[in-house]
């Protein structure tokens, strides 16, 4: 079936870079998507990714899909106290009426 | 950008009463909306997809007689938890897609909802 894993935790120092990886299992995803959820809040749609892409750049944020492996990963430069929160790697299911969601990845920014 | 509200942001309620949360999408009209589930450190589960205008389609092992989804415009989705229990606490969010551009999901600010 449909699934999407991520790590759960990544700490790094203020002004290093971070790196939230992903996996997937539905070959057919034709978007892919990186929400960022701060805490008591929804969901914030940071980028996506069409997959006949191999990488998208927005400001600090890089995305990189590895189609053959089924792997995305979230690049965020220059990582602020601000970027602390969850971040969630989402494909959209095989019907394409709704994502399926990683259990999100806890970034955690210190000065 | 595409902006959803949901209201109310946080509600407490006793056991055995009904709740309902509403969802709009502000700037722009919805053909689809989406309601989620969220426990504590935990992913999102879809619950239910729901369409302007006809029955939500709701996922497997989600009743459909206890959360109530009606879709009656193109702006507004409500949620409703009937007979709420303790176990029905939790983080519910809705999203809503905006047709014809790239099928992105936008999502609203949640509703925490704790039953006693």
């Amino acid at each position: 079936g449909e699934d999407v894993e991520q790590s759960l935790f990544l700490s790094v120092r203020e002004g290093d870079s971070s790196v939230i990886n992903c996996t997937y299992t539905d070959s057919s995803s034709t978007y892919l998507y990186w929400y960022k959820q701060e805490p008591g809040a929804g969901l914030q749609l940071l980028t996506y990714i069409f997959s006949n892409m191999d990488m998208k750049q927005d400001q600090r944020l890089t995305v990189l899909l590895n189609k053959k492996d089924k792997h995305l990963s979230l690049r965020i430069a220059d990582t602020q106290t601000g970027d602390s929160a969850i971040y969630f790697c989402a494909e959209r299911n095989q019907a394409g009426t709704a994502l399926i969601f990683g259990k999100g990845t806890t970034l955690s920014v210190s000065s | 950008g595409a902006v959803v509200s949901q209201h109310p942001s946080r509600v407490i309620c006793k056991s055995g009463t009904s709740v309902k949360i509403e969802c709009r999408s502000l700037d722009f009209q919805a053909t689809t909306m989406f309601w989620y589930r969220q426990f504590p450190k935990q992913s999102l589960m879809l619950m239910a997809t729901s369409n302007e205008g006809s029955k939500a389609t709701y996922e497997q092992g989600v009743e459909k007689d206890k959360f109530l989804i009606n879709h009656a415009s193109l702006t507004l989705s409500t949620l409703t938890v009937t007979s709420a229990h303790p176990e029905d606490s939790s983080f519910y969010i809705c999203s809503a897609q905006v047709s014809l551009e790239r099928d992105t999901q936008y999502f609203g600010p949640g509703t925490r909802l704790t039953v006693l």
